[in-house]
């Protein structure tokens, strides 16, 4: 069983609509959680970091965290065509610099 | 945010070869890490290389395979010795970027190809 599980997609949304992006993972201990955005032939770039259950907004997109059933979620709202990307879930045990763990990244496109 | 390049972008090679990558970053910085990102697969870390020290390699890679220099705090190399098929993949180099979260930036990574 892999520690990170994520849905590979692809994922094909209109412009506009909600995207709900998702990661399960296995090892209770890991404490931070980012999503990274990779665009193609690029390198990833973080998108969000979070540390605690619960739900962190930026902009557009919010990052949900539930450690009980060992969930993570990231929402897009009012999706654009530059959001077309794959998306990465990652998490390390601890704060810094540390072992990132990914997920095998979900490739979405937001068709105009 | 630190800026990272990568060297070559892009190499097709030949089986029994090695190729070298070099990692060069815009600032100094304790660690690099190199991971490899495979078709299908997840971002994967191979080795995490503190300068003026010996890397320290994941499980399931071993130096005599990836070879890695840290000779500053600016650049690294990764090498892939002995190149077969199966080492087909996106190798990217990260930094630690000094950020609010100690968060890691990646470069834009190494397609490498072996024929």
């Amino acid at each position: 069983q892999k520690e990170v599980e994520q849905d590979p997609g692809p994922l094909s949304v209109p412009e506009g609509a909600i995207v709900s992006l998702n990661c399960t993972y296995s090892n209770s201990a890991f404490q931070y959680f980012m999503w990274y955005r990779q665009y193609s032939r690029k390198g990833p770039e973080l998108l969000m970091y979070t540390y605690s259950s619960g739900n962190k907004e930026d902009g557009r997109f919010t990052a949900q965290v539930d450690k009980s059933s060992k969930y993570i979620s990231l929402f897009i709202r009012d999706s654009q065509p530059s959001d077309s990307a794959t998306y990465l879930c990652a998490m390390s045990l601890n704060f810094g610099n540390e072992k990132l763990t990914f997920g095998t990244g979900t490739r979405l496109t937001i068709i105009p | 945010s630190a800026v990272i390049s990568q060297k070559p972008s892009r190499d097709i090679c030949q089986r029994g070869t090695s190729l070298t990558i070099q990692c060069q970053v815009d600032s100094q910085v304790t660690m690099m890490f190199w991971y490899r990102q495979q078709p299908g697969q997840s971002l994967t870390l191979i080795a995490t290389a503190n300068q003026g020290s010996e890397a320290t390699y994941e499980s399931g890679f071993v130096i005599d395979k990836f070879p890695i220099s840290r000779p500053n705090l600016t650049f690294s190399t990764l090498t892939v010795s002995n190149m077969s098929p199966e080492d087909s993949s996106i190798y990217l180099c990260s930094v630690e970027g000094g950020g609010f979260y100690n968060e890691q930036f990646f470069g834009p990574g190494t397609r490498l190809t072996v024929l």
